[in-house]
């Protein structure tokens, strides 16, 4: 079964940092561009990151540039998020995503929770 | 960065109605545009990727049509499953933004 499952979720303080993996099955997942997407309470879908298969050029949104960092071991199968001087704003559901040729995210994780606050 | 906008923010259809939603980019982004489906709770689902490619799985009754700044979802004939949030997406540039999102009632 292909399949994307997230984790290290949780209540943070504002400052405090978090890392999230994201453990793939049932597919190629070295062959395939990884992304984070996030998604506020009650709020759309907003695009954090994105790592391309080999790990040679990674992306972030200006929110989270310069304190969050993407990273992929292809020999485990996994995606990470390190996530450093979190704020409130950050709060959201966090979903591992993998990008088709086109670029859309065909396959989603069930999401992490991640909540900052004191 | 690429704005995008979607209308209607919502509707209300009876099943075997035909619901349109109409998405707009602020820059010219060819084809590279895919929709989504969200239930409440759940993750998104990809339904069309490259304006108007189905996905595997999806139901015939979806198709995505337009190129350039404006985009259209057509649902053809409604059906109880379809309620959810539909969010556009453009895939041409980083950061990769996405729609307010739509979101359908079944009356």
């Amino acid at each position: 079964e292909v399949q994307l499952v997230e984790s290290g979720g949780g209540l943070v303080e504002p400052g405090g940092s978090l890392r999230l993996s994201c453990a793939a099955s049932g597919f190629t997942f070295s062959t395939y561009s990884m992304d984070w997407v996030r998604q506020a309470p009650g709020k759309g879908l907003e695009w954090v990151s994105s790592i391309t298969s080999s790990s040679s050029y990674t992306y972030y949104a200006d929110s989270v540039k310069g304190r969050f960092t993407i990273s992929r071991d292809n020999a485990r199968n996994s995606l990470f998020l390190q996530m450093n001087s979190l704020r409130a704003e950050d709060t959201a559901v966090y979903y591992c995503a993998s990008e088709l040729g086109s670029h859309a995210f065909d396959i989603w994780g069930q999401g992490t929770m991640v909540t900052v606050s004191s | 960065d690429i704005q995008m906008t979607q209308s209607p923010s919502s509707v209300s259809a009876s099943v075997g109605d035909r619901v349109t939603i109409t998405c707009r980019a602020s820059h010219d982004i060819s084809a590279w545009l895919a929709w989504y489906q969200q239930m409440p709770g759940k993750a998104p689902k990809l339904l069309i990727y490259g304006a108007s490619s189905l996905q595997s799985g999806v139901p015939l009754r979806f198709s995505g049509s337009g190129s350039g700044t404006e985009f259209t979802l057509t649902i053809s004939s409604l059906q109880p499953e379809d309620f959810g949030t539909y969010s556009c997406q453009q895939t041409i540039n980083f950061p990769f933004t996405f729609g307010p999102g739509t979101k359908v009632d079944i009356k």
